[in-house]
């Protein structure tokens, strides 16, 4: 089964400050893909980046980053310059790709708040 | 904004009643699915469509059945409610030249009394 793993329920950081949410996962998948997505308090599912089990760099979407870490499974978001409206829930999930598309494995998520 | 909609958004129905959600988008896109967002579980895949008429199951699909009669539709009925189905639910699309990236729906929040 694929399993995606956030240890950290809950965190900080102030603002204008760096933060590094956490994701490993399982996979015995040659070709795959790792997502992360926000959610703010207002419920809908915004995505952030993606990266590929095959791209050579880590992906990067303006403050968003992705430290891919292969031989360790894990896909980090680094989220640079924190600002207040960076408060929300952020899920990492990984791609499994089908007939049926791309079906996704989601983590039970972080929960990150920015503070004056 | 991928064009997708969920109808409704909110419903309380009583337990052991049918229940039907409906997503719709508008871009013909192929590949369809939803999901079920409980605390502690992040979102799991219930049921996905890879085109008209074609679905199969997700992880969580016991108790729901799906249909895709259009492109555009994609419907989730829950033949005989259980307050275990109370969640949001999150209708999503493939989009892109390799269908990688996945958009949502603004979510369903059912509750089953």
């Amino acid at each position: 089964a694929q399993k995606i793993t956030q240890t950290q329920p809950g965190m900080f950081v102030q603002e204008k400050e760096a933060v590094t949410l956490d994701c490993t996962y399982d996979t015995s998948d040659q070709s795959y893909g790792l997502f992360w997505y926000k959610q703010p308090s207002s419920g809908e599912m915004i995505f952030l980046i993606y990266q590929g089990s095959y791209d050579e760099q880590n992906a990067t979407e303006g403050r968003y980053s992705l430290n891919f870490q292969k031989a360790r499974k894990s896909a980090n978001l680094v989220i640079s310059a924190s600002q207040l409206g960076d408060s929300a829930m952020y899920f990492c999930a990984k791609r499994r790709v089908t007939r049926g598309g791309n079906k996704l494995t989601f983590g039970t998520g972080t929960q990150l708040k920015v503070e004056l | 904004d991928a064009g997708i909609t969920q109808s409704p958004r909110h419903k309380v129905t009583e337990t052991g009643t049918p229940v039907t959600l409906r997503c719709h988008q508008t871009e013909n896109h192929r590949y369809m699915y939803w999901y079920r967002q409980d605390p502690g579980h992040g979102l799991r895949l219930i049921h996905y469509s890879y085109g008209v008429k074609d679905t199969d199951k997700g992880e969580v699909s016991d108790g729901y059945s799906v249909s895709r009669s259009k492109t555009e539709d994609f419907l989730l009925t829950l033949e005989s409610a259980t307050s275990s189905q109370t969640s949001v639910y999150f209708c999503a699309i493939s989009v892109g030249d390799s269908f990688y990236e996945q958009y949502f729906g603004p979510g369903t929040r059912l509750t089953v009394t």
